[in-house]
């Protein structure tokens, strides 16, 4: 089964910096992966995900991930935030023809003016 | 557009009651999913239906059983529950075609008490 880490369980960051959230995932085989971000009391909204092709990913809000199969790792970026970027950031990931997502332990970005 | 629902919103429960949660699917969506997300919590998938059928099982409580009806909503009954049980249900749907393209509610917060 897939799994994913999520080494920073909190990233204070100011407004207007770069910010590289890490996701590091296990499996060898075929892998799908996604970012979520969870604002509080809110539901589970997709930023982006990467199935295949390139390796860059473009999602909402400004934000991209790479997906690097020698390093297997999928770090969301995004080149300046803003205080509405605020938010817990899951990655997750599926693999071997399972299509239910394993989720990682979020990381909570915290944006400060 | 329509976004998947989940009813309620928050649920207050004492020990050993039981609690019906309701998810209802983006119009077409033929696969629902389950998670439970404790505090502080990574989401864990609970259960999934396909067309009505149990697809995937998770790590559900025997305590807990779910089921898909007709018109492709779900409900999660929770019985005898327990402190533990405090935690945000996320449903998501999915087409069982694009399954990559799961689709997350609001979730419904219950709180046992």
């Amino acid at each position: 089964a897939q799994s994913v880490t999520q080494l920073d369980s909190q990233v204070p960051v100011f407004e207007e910096a770069p910010v590289e959230l890490r996701c590091n995932y296990s499996s060898s085989v075929s892998v799908y992966l996604f970012w979520y971000v969870q604002y509080p009391n809110q539901g589970l909204q997709l930023l982006l995900k990467y199935l295949s092709g390139s390796t860059l990913v473009k999602g909402i809000n400004g934000f991209e991930a790479e997906f690097n199969k020698s390093q297997t790792s999928f770090h969301l970026r995004k080149p300046s935030v803003h205080i509405s970027d605020t938010a817990e950031y899951f990655c997750a990931g599926t693999s071997g023809g399972s299509y239910i997502p394993t989720f990682g332990r979020g990381t909570s970005l915290i944006v400060h003016p | 557009a329509a976004g998947v629902i989940q009813s309620p919103r928050h649920l207050i429960k004492e020990k050993r009651e039981t609690a019906t949660l309701k998810c209802y699917p983006i119009p077409r969506h033929d696969t629902v999913y389950w998670y439970q997300q404790g505090p502080g919590q990574d989401p864990q998938f609970l259960i999934s239906f396909y067309e009505k059928m149990q697809s995937d099982k998770g790590s559900i409580p025997d305590r807990f059983s779910a089921q898909q009806f007709s018109d492709y909503h779900s409900e999660l009954n929770m019985s005898s529950l327990e402190l533990g049980d405090s935690a945000l249900y996320f449903c998501a749907s999915s087409l069982a075609s694009l399954p990559t393209e799961a689709f997350f509610g609001q979730g419904t917060r219950l709180t046992v008490v």
